[in-house]
């Protein structure tokens, strides 16, 4: 079967890095996308990562390891407004997105 | 700013009822897609639509759920009748390309605000 894994939730301080992981098995792989969700609204796109290796994005970072079925997003210089759901979805051989359940990030002062 | 839309954003109607929603996506984009978003669940694929066909509805109840594309600016998902299990948020995205079975294109999807159902 598909599947997606990533933590329920996390709790990390202001100004801190945080890495959120996800574990996924697809059948076939297309790449993996990292949205964001603040509670109450729409999912909003954070990363797409296809091929190997490390992808940054001003304070946010997305690495995809294809051997391993695993990738990461990091967050650095964590900011209150960052608390939010992160989800994970990894892209099967039809294309369609497997998403996970998301993992809810708390900052703390 | 190229937004999607989507109408009613609260509904609360009592079991048995028909609800529809509805959904704008952006112009011009080829893919849409229904979702069903609850605590337990987490986000659910219902159906989708790539140049208005239906793609995929495998994830939605066929015997009350229906999704149609009547144009390229609309797509509705109706519930009928609608039962206290169908509470949840149902979002819609689109996507730009179209493409999702060519090797160079994966579809970012854009959500729209949600529509939040309550049935009593």
């Amino acid at each position: 079967g598909q599947n997606i894994d990533q933590p329920t939730e996390m709790t990390a301080t202001e100004g801190a890095i945080v890495q959120i992981n996800c574990t996924y098995q697809t059948s076939g792989f297309n790449g993996l996308f990292w949205y964001q969700q603040h509670a109450g609204e729409a999912p909003t796109f954070l990363s797409y990562n296809v091929l190997d290796g490390l992808e940054e994005k001003g304070r946010f970072s997305s690495f995809l390891s294809r051997s391993k079925g695993y990738s990461y997003l990091l967050l650095k210089e964590l900011q209150m407004k960052d608390s939010a759901s992160y989800l994970c979805a990894g892209v099967d051989s039809n294309y369609q997105l497997i998403w996970g359940a998301g993992t809810k990030l708390i900052i703390k002062p | 700013d190229a937004r999607v839309t989507q109408t009613p954003r609260h509904k609360v109607t009592e079991m048995g009822q028909e609800v529809t929603m509805r959904c704008q996506p952006i112009l011009g984009h080829n893919t849409v897609f229904w979702y069903r978003q609850t605590m337990m669940q987490g986000l659910e694929l219902l159906a989708y639509f790539r140049n208005r066909a239906p793609l995929d509805d495998s994830g939605m109840p066929k015997d009350r759920f229906s999704a149609e594309m009547p144009d390229a600016t609309l797509a509705t998902l109706k519930i009928q009748p609608s039962e206290p299990r169908d509470s949840a948020v149902y979002f819609c995205a689109s996507g730009p390309k179209g493409g999702l079975r060519t090797e160079t294109s994966t579809d970012t999807q854009y959500f729209g605000p949600g529509t939040r159902l309550t049935v009593l």
